[in-house]
């Protein structure tokens, strides 16, 4: 049984760094073909992709904010990590981590982040 | 980045009817294309992929078609527990994007 269950500090100040982890059970990510993908959702909206990670330590980022994101990973304890540099309120969303071959087959439950000063 | 539209953006609809979703990519997406559902304070849920692939544990109502730009997700006798938002997703290129949903609603 595949699950993963996202934590974060759930709130911060603008300018601070938001560090996310989530933690899965079901699968390794050191097994051929393995990822683990970010997802937000601000209340109300879309989905916006960020970034997702893979086996063999690719990492894809969203464009639009690639120079603020850094993922990661820890094989041994089934983790894999987000981190958001600078964020500002229009980073206040829920965010998903998810396992991810081109689609997003299973969802942790999401962690609310709220920024706001 | 390949822009998703989904269409229409919100449908009335009545129990036991057959629905049609649209998503239409701005570049093909070959068969990259996966449906989710997404019901009030919970997460998405995978409903199709690759276009027109089943997923386990999803009701066999559902179903999906389309290859390139057009795509359809069709509900063969809409129930109440349906009442939902729907999303395509691309994985073909990066950075991989969500259309912005349809949502169906009771009419």
């Amino acid at each position: 049984q595949v699950t993963l269950k996202e934590s974060g500090p759930g709130i911060l100040q603008p300018s601070q760094t938001l560090s996310l982890t989530c933690t899965f059970s079901g699968f390794s990510l050191s097994t051929y073909g393995m990822g683990v993908g970010w997802i937000r959702q601000p209340s109300g909206k879309g989905l916006e992709w960020l970034a997702n990670i893979w086996w063999d330590d690719d990492k894809y980022y969203n464009p639009s904010l690639k120079n603020r994101l850094t993922i990661s990973k820890d094989t041994s304890n089934n983790q894999a990590f987000l981190k958001i540099t600078n964020v500002d309120t229009a980073d206040t969303a829920t965010y998903y981590c998810a396992r991810i071959s081109s689609s997003f087959a299973y969802w942790g439950q999401g962690t609310l982040v709220t920024v706001s000063s | 980045d390949v822009v998703l539209t989904q269409s229409p953006a919100t449908l009335s609809v009545t129990p036991g009817e057959r629905i049609s979703l649209s998503c239409r990519a701005s570049e093909s997406v070959d068969t990259y294309l996966h449906w989710y559902q997404q019901k009030p304070n919970e997460s998405p849920r995978l409903l199709i992929k690759y276009a027109s692939q089943s997923i386990s544990g999803i009701p066999s109502r559902f179903s999906g078609s389309g290859s390139g730009t057009d795509f359809t997700l069709s509900i063969n006798g809409v129930e109440l527990e349906d009442l939902s938002i729907y999303y395509c997703q691309q994985g073909n290129s990066l950075p991989y994007t969500f259309g912005a949903g349809t949502k169906l609603e009771l009419k």
